[in-house]
């Protein structure tokens, strides 16, 4: 089965400062992984995703991911943070369900933004 | 022009009563999407459908039941409602060989009481 694992339910920065959320997959087949983003009150809007292509995958907002392999990870980076960013941040994995791919998520981070 | 839409917003009711959550979708995608997220945030997938194929999460009660009167909606329609059925429900939809992208509507917070 597929899955994801995020590490951390809340994570604080300072406005300016490096956004680091952690993903770790776990699948026996070769992943689809997402980085969906939850403003308060609001739907999922996908950030990034990657899809066996290049590893290094950038997304909306100035965020970026790193599939590797060999620490079945995807982490979710930014090079400064802005309050704007402040918000539910979902890794998830896809897998085949019938004829459509499902979604599995991750319990979520919490992303707080300090000024 | 929003582009899946989910009615309503808010939904307060009694343990025991049937309530619908309506979703349109004006993306022209094939495939909709049934989702709860509790009180933890935690996020689950209850239904996935389109024209030719519902997809049934093995742990949803058959309380809960789709139904699709056309390819751009997708309704959710619970019976005799209970208190752990308190949650954020979103619909999505997804386009054909695109089933991994998912756009989400902005979700209907139903309340039991």
């Amino acid at each position: 089965a597929q899955s994801v694992t995020q590490l951390g339910s809340h994570v604080s920065v300072s406005e300016g400062a490096l956004v680091l959320l952690r993903c770790n997959y776990s699948s026996s087949v070769p992943p689809y992984l997402f980085w969906y983003v939850q403003y308060p009150n609001q739907g999922l809007q996908l950030l990034l995703k990657y899809t066996s292509a290049a590893t290094l995958v950038k997304g909306i907002n100035g965020f970026e991911a790193e599939f590797k392999k060999s620490e079945t990870s995807f982490h979710l980076t930014k090079p400064s943070a802005h309050m704007s960013d402040a918000a539910e941040y979902f890794c998830a994995v896809s897998r085949f369900s019938g004829s459509a791919r499902q979604l599995t998520f991750g319990s979520g981070t919490q992303l707080t933004v300090l000024p | 022009d929003t582009a899946v839409s989910q009615t309503p917003k808010y939904l307060v009711t009694q343990m025991g009563n049937d309530k619908s959550i309506k979703c349109e979708q004006n993306l022209g995608h094939d495939t909709m999407y049934w989702y709860k997220q509790d009180s933890k945030k935690f996020l689950k997938i209850m239904f996935s459908y389109n024209n030719k194929e519902l997809i049934i999460n093995e742990t949803v009660p058959n309380r809960f039941s789709p139904k699709s009167p056309d390819k751009a909606h997708l309704n959710l329609h619970i019976n005799s409602l209970e208190l752990g059925d308190s949650a954020v429900y979103f619909c999505a939809s997804s386009a054909p060989g695109e089933t991994y992208e998912q756009y989400f509507g902005p979700g209907t917070r139903l309340t039991v009481t």
